[in-house]
């Protein structure tokens, strides 16, 4: 069974600040994907990390995936009020029909104004 | 973009009902699609994974019988929680892979907040 480790699990900190949030495995994934999911609602797909070592931005958020495609991290910069939600990160093993995507626990996070 | 429809979107039952929650893929062919249980606050638990056309592939704990997964067509998931009892409350979501496309991505649904009374 793969297992994907995500920490924090929780995180408070206040507008402005910028976090780290890591995602761990002793498995190598083909692919990991990172996603936002506000209450009641689904997650949304932020980013996909392929190649090991990439780094990838979107606005204040940079995602980099391990050279050995095992682990990864989203960095948000000068965090706001609007990036509360829960992050989750999944890593897919793919092989035909057999493609599956592993979630971590999730980091909750709340960026107070 | 790919879109995924699920309905009900939150849906109050009482003890021992059956309930049916759809996933449809709006734009494009669904051959795999994905069932997960979410608790508040915690993440996502893979609950089966159906193929069109075939039995579904539950994961370890879950009871087939109980969650019913039917893929009968390209575009249509359903999964039926059968006698439904308080602790299948849950939020549970569905999604989908494009088969026509060689990308690991998928589209998740907007969940439904099933609630048994």
């Amino acid at each position: 069974t793969q297992l994907l480790e995500q920490s924090p699990q929780f995180l408070s900190i206040q507008e402005g600040e910028n976090l780290t949030v890591y995602c761990n495995s002793s498995s190598v994934f083909s692919s990991l994907q990172w996603y936002r999911q506000e209450p009641g609602e689904g997650p949304v797909l932020l980013v996909t990390v392929v190649t090991g070592g990439e780094v990838k931005k979107l606005k204040r958020l940079t995602f980099q995936f391990g050279d050995a495609r095992k682990d990864s991290s989203l960095h948000i910069t000068a965090a706001q009020p609007g990036d509360t939600g829960l992050y989750l990160c999944a890593g897919a093993s793919s092989g035909g029909s057999n493609y599956k995507l592993t979630f971590g626990k999730g980091t909750l996070l709340t960026v107070n104004p | 973009g790919a879109v995924v429809s699920q309905h009900p979107s939150r849906v109050i039952c009482k003890s021992g009902t059956s309930v049916k929650i759809e996933c449809r893929s709006l734009d494009f062919q669904a051959t795999t699609m994905f069932w997960y249980r979410q608790f508040p606050k915690q993440s996502l638990m893979l609950m089966a994974t159906s193929n069109e056309g075939s039995k579904a592939t539950y994961e370890q704990g879950v009871e087939k019988d109980k969650f019913l997964i039917n893929h009968a067509s390209l575009t249509l998931s359903t999964l039926t929680v059968t006698s439904a009892h308080p602790e299948d409350s849950s939020f549970y979501i569905c999604s989908a892979r494009d088969g026509q496309q060689l990308n690991e991505k998928l589209f998740f649904g907007s969940g439904t907040q099933l609630s048994v009374l």
